[in-house]
């Protein structure tokens, strides 16, 4: 079993609406957790990273939340853009310095 | 900003063929890993490198093997491609103890075997 689990595996939404991506985890100890965006074809982009005292963060008009007693974090996408179609992907780092990463959630945002 | 350079974006090799896929990047960084991405399993550690002559099995080793002769430059090589070898390969890179410092990844290559 993956010890990082995102969902949903796709997701489609019309521009300008908002939504939301979540991760669990399983990774323990926890070092950080981060979000990429993977663009088709492209290697994955950072976004953000959350560390084990950070709830949330923003990042233009992506912001994570992590909530370490339960193993969860989630990214919310407020005003989708076109752009934003890609593939997200959450990666979690073990405090032995082992990545582990998430399938990716699909996102579609359509016209 | 770092690059991470994949040499090639698009390969179609036949079964049995050696291949090399090629990564270079030009911060100094000194780990660099290669993984391979399929849809649903997420991207899966083949190899990685903390230093150059150095090489440390990932989670799916079996198939490949690196080459680190330069700091700079990371090389995958499949002996013998087969088919289910058929896959997106992401090669990154990042600094030794910056723990909160993520990975550059390249842009990848898609290798099809046939």
């Amino acid at each position: 079993k993956n010890q990082v689990e995102q969902s949903p595996q796709s997701l489609i939404i019309l521009e300008g609406k908002n939504c939301t991506l979540q991760c669990n985890y399983t990774v323990s100890p926890f070092s950080n957790l981060r979000w990429y965006k993977q663009d088709t074809g492209r290697g994955p982009v950072s976004l953000t990273i959350m560390t084990f005292s950070e709830n949330t963060k923003s990042n233009g008009r992506y912001t994570a939340t992590l909530d370490a007693d339960t193993k969860q974090s989630s990214l919310h996408i407020t005003a989708s853009q076109l752009s934003d179609s890609a593939s997200y992907i959450c990666v979690v780092k073990g405090a032995n310095n082992d990545m582990r990463f998430g399938a990716g959630t699909r996102l579609t945002v359509k016209p | 900003d770092v690059k991470v350079t994949q040499s090639s974006r698009y390969l179609v090799k036949r079964t049995g063929e050696k291949v090399f896929l090629e990564c270079v990047q030009d911060m100094d960084h000194e780990n660099m890993f290669w993984y391979r991405q399929d849809p649903g399993l997420g991207l899966r550690l083949i190899y990685f490198s903390y230093d150059v002559k150095m090489k440390e099995k990932g989670d799916i080793p079996e198939g490949y093997s690196v080459s680190r002769e330069k700091k700079e430059r990371f090389s995958l090589i499949l002996e013998s491609a087969s088919t289910n070898q058929t896959s997106m390969y992401l090669c990154a890179s990042s600094l030794r103890g910056q723990i909160l410092y993520g990975y550059t990844f390249g842009s990848g290559t898609r290798l099809t075997v046939v």
